[in-house]
């Protein structure tokens, strides 16, 4: 089955202590990003990758890393959490062939809390 | 820049009533229009897609018509269902561009 995978789908964690939230897909594609959806504000994008090894900022990347080593798998780096980064977030990716119509797959989101 | 924009919720309906969600773009060139659906506790999933003027995508009952000359490509149902209650986001994707651009999306509430 063609699916992005997140883990773990809830976290609860205290401010400055280093974490990562994986992303996987299985349907080959280049292209992967980040995004962090809060109420009244819609998804925001914090960093996409084209390729192995390239990635560049979205909207919001303060705070956050990312890194692109496999094709595959795309995780989000949060090296010193603060409250303001509690978020539903969410990895997506799609193919780069086609690209106006492409479809976003997308995850089934992470639900960080930071205390 | 391209944007989107969409109208606020939440919308309430009863079931069975008709649907309408707005969705306005500015963009460059001729983008791709999509509407995205999150159901509670989900990620978001295709509803369905437009590539060029005038096409019309469709799923679920849903439909949506690509119009160059308004910018628009708002959402349509004609009967609700208490399970299409969700968010639905309107997005664009421009011309030679991997970067999507969403709307802030727009809750939608069916009560029985």
């Amino acid at each position: 089955e063609a699916q992005v995978t997140q883990n773990p789908r809830y976290l609860i964690t205290v401010t400055g202590k280093k974490l990562t939230v994986t992303c996987s897909q299985n349907m080959n594609h280049e292209y992967m990003s980040w995004y962090r959806q809060d109420p009244g504000l819609g998804l925001r994008q914090i960093y996409y990758s084209m390729n192995v090894e390239v990635t560049d900022k979205g909207d919001v990347p303060e705070g956050y890393k990312v890194s692109r080593k496999e094709k595959r798998n795309f995780p989000l780096i949060l090296e010193s959490p603060s409250p303001n980064q509690t978020s539903l977030y969410f990895c997506a990716s799609s193919s780069s062939t086609g690209t106006r119509d492409n479809t976003q797959y997308f995850g089934p989101g992470t639900r960080l809390t930071v205390l | 820049g391209d944007s989107v924009t969409q109208m606020e919720g939440p919308v309430t309906l009863s079931e069975e009533a008709f649907l309408t969600i707005n969705c306005t773009y500015t963009a460059t060139g001729y983008p791709s229009l999509f509407w995205y659906v999150q159901y509670p506790g989900e990620g978001l999933q295709l509803l369905l897609k437009a590539t060029k003027a005038d096409d019309k995508g469709s799923n679920k009952g849903f439909e949506a018509t690509y119009r160059k000359e308004t910018t628009s490509f708002h959402l349509e149902k004609g009967s609700v269902q208490v399970s299409d209650s969700a968010v639905y986001f309107c997005a664009l994707r421009a011309g030679g561009s991997y970067i999507p651009t969403f709307g802030r999306g727009t809750s939608l509430i069916v009560h029985p």
